[in-house]
């Protein structure tokens, strides 16, 4: 079926430093995708969500590009701190609720 | 506004009992589901509803059954607990309004352990 993958599990950054965390999609159909960060013990935090229709969106701090030609997602984290550090989900949907959520990238943060 | 509120925090339970996981949202939303966690993986949807009265089934409802009687609350019942049951359990709210995505609010988490 349709899934939505990380590539890396694990991705260790400096303080300071940027921070890329990519995902690979497949569903075509899917109009948004969005990023979550969870910290240990805590549910889901919305980050950032990009509609299909677009190819970057900026936040604080974060900025989510989409490739729909290789149907790949990533996140950039600038200038990475400690609070940064926790388990970073993409999340893609074709509809207003539905979710499908990616593996799961585990940030750590080092001084 | 306490937002997306989940209780019990913590559970544990025998294999074959029941219970029921609670959730309330206080953001007036039309759309509320379930998901579970498990370890080292994304989540995963059991159920969800678009408004009172409303309910369908996620990717993974085998076992889950839900109803929604008010906007406010969602509560997810397992009726004979298994040890695969054995996760971290989500509760999600999100408004319909203007019919396109909107951001999802999520609870603090249920951790079941089913022996």
């Amino acid at each position: 079926g349709e899934s939505v993958g990380l590539h890396l599990p694990t991705l260790s950054v400096q303080e300071g430093d940027n921070s890329i965390i990519n995902c690979a999609y497949s569903n075509s159909a899917s109009d948004y995708f969005i990023w979550y960060k969870q910290e240990s013990g805590k549910g889901p935090q919305f980050i950032i969500d990009i509609r299909s229709n677009m190819d970057k969106r900026q936040g604080q701090r974060v900025t989510v590009l989409l490739n729909k030609t290789v149907k790949h997602l990533s996140l950039q984290i600038a200038a990475t701190q400690p609070g940064d550090s926790a388990v970073y989900f993409c999340a893609e949907t074709d509809s207003w609720g539905k979710l499908q959520f990616g593996a799961g990238t585990q940030v750590v943060v080092t001084p | 506004n306490a937002g997306v509120t989940q209780t019990p925090k913590f559970q544990v339970l025998k294999t074959g009992q029941s219970m029921t996981l609670q959730c309330a949202q206080d953001m007036n939303h039309e759309y509320m589901s379930w998901y579970r966690q498990d370890p080292g993986m994304g989540l995963r949807l059991i159920h969800y509803s678009v408004g009172a009265g409303i309910t369908d089934q996620g990717e993974v409802p085998n076992g889950y059954n839900v109803s929604r009687s008010t906007t406010e609350d969602f509560p997810l019942r397992l009726l004979s607990a298994a040890p695969s049951q054995t996760s971290v359990y989500f509760c999600a709210s999100t408004s319909l309004a203007g019919g396109l995505y909107n951001e999802q609010f999520f609870g603090p988490g249920t951790r079941l352990t089913v022996l």
